[in-house]
């Protein structure tokens, strides 16, 4: 069954440094979307993204943060000058017209 | 704005006990609404889904049925294994199909311990 990939599992950085999350979503999945869960908190919409621009962003999707579709088939999300907050598990999602979103496992992120 | 609202955990249950998760939302519009699980290590999946009022979504044993008129969306299990335990996020989306654009709105989540 297709599923929604994310690299890394876990990363590790310091505050200020610049991070790249990977996603890989479902082949055939035209809408793709971020999410965060700070620990303990809930899961918040960050941004979606449709035919290669942004659709939809939350507050919290403020200048630090970009995505990207690069190629065919990865989608990323960049947060260029990390600060300790933005510490959280980063979940991908993709579905298609009228589907339901698609999660991949997250990628558990540690801003020292 | 959209709020979902979901009791605390954890919820410590015996197998084969009865399950209900309450589960209830604001919205400005006729969202639809959704329950994902969150096994240990993995990440959200869909469980069930209904897109309006009186809907019933149902899926491995879980039920759960679209109240308009107490905007509530409580999630049920007649018997709960230990396979159960896991976390558990109800979800709305303002869109009738949940896909599209639009972002969705989670509860906190609840952890649902299941002993043997």
């Amino acid at each position: 069954e297709p599923e929604v990939t994310q690299t890394p599992s876990h990363q590790v950085t310091q505050m200020g440094q610049e991070v790249i999350l990977r996603c890989v979503p479902i082949s055939n999945h035209l809408y793709f979307y971020w999410y965060r869960q700070i620990l303990g908190q809930k899961v918040e919409f960050l941004v979606s993204f449709y035919n290669n621009e942004i659709s939809e962003k939350s507050e919290i999707f403020d200048d630090q943060f970009s995505v990207e579709r690069p190629d065919g088939s990865n989608f990323t999300l960049k947060i260029r000058s990390t600060k300790l907050e933005d510490s959280a598990m980063y979940f991908c999602a993709s579905g298609g017209e009228g589907e339901t979103q698609y999660f991949g496992p997250g990628t558990r992120l540690l801003v020292l | 704005g959209n709020s979902v609202t979901q009791m605390e955990g954890p919820v410590t249950l015996s197998e084969e006990a009865f399950l209900t998760i309450n589960c209830t939302y604001t919205a400005t519009g006729y969202p639809s609404l959704f329950w994902y699980v969150q096994y240990p290590g993995e990440g959200l999946q869909l469980l069930l889904k209904a897109t309006k009022a009186d809907d019933k979504g149902s899926n491995k044993g879980f039920e759960a049925t679209y109240r308009k008129e107490t905007t509530s969306f409580h999630l049920e299990k007649g018997s709960v294994q230990v396979s159960d335990s896991a976390v558990y996020f109800c979800a709305l989306s303002d869109r009738s199909t949940g896909g599209g654009a639009d972002g969705l709105t989670f509860g906190k989540g609840t952890h649902l311990i299941i002993q043997p």
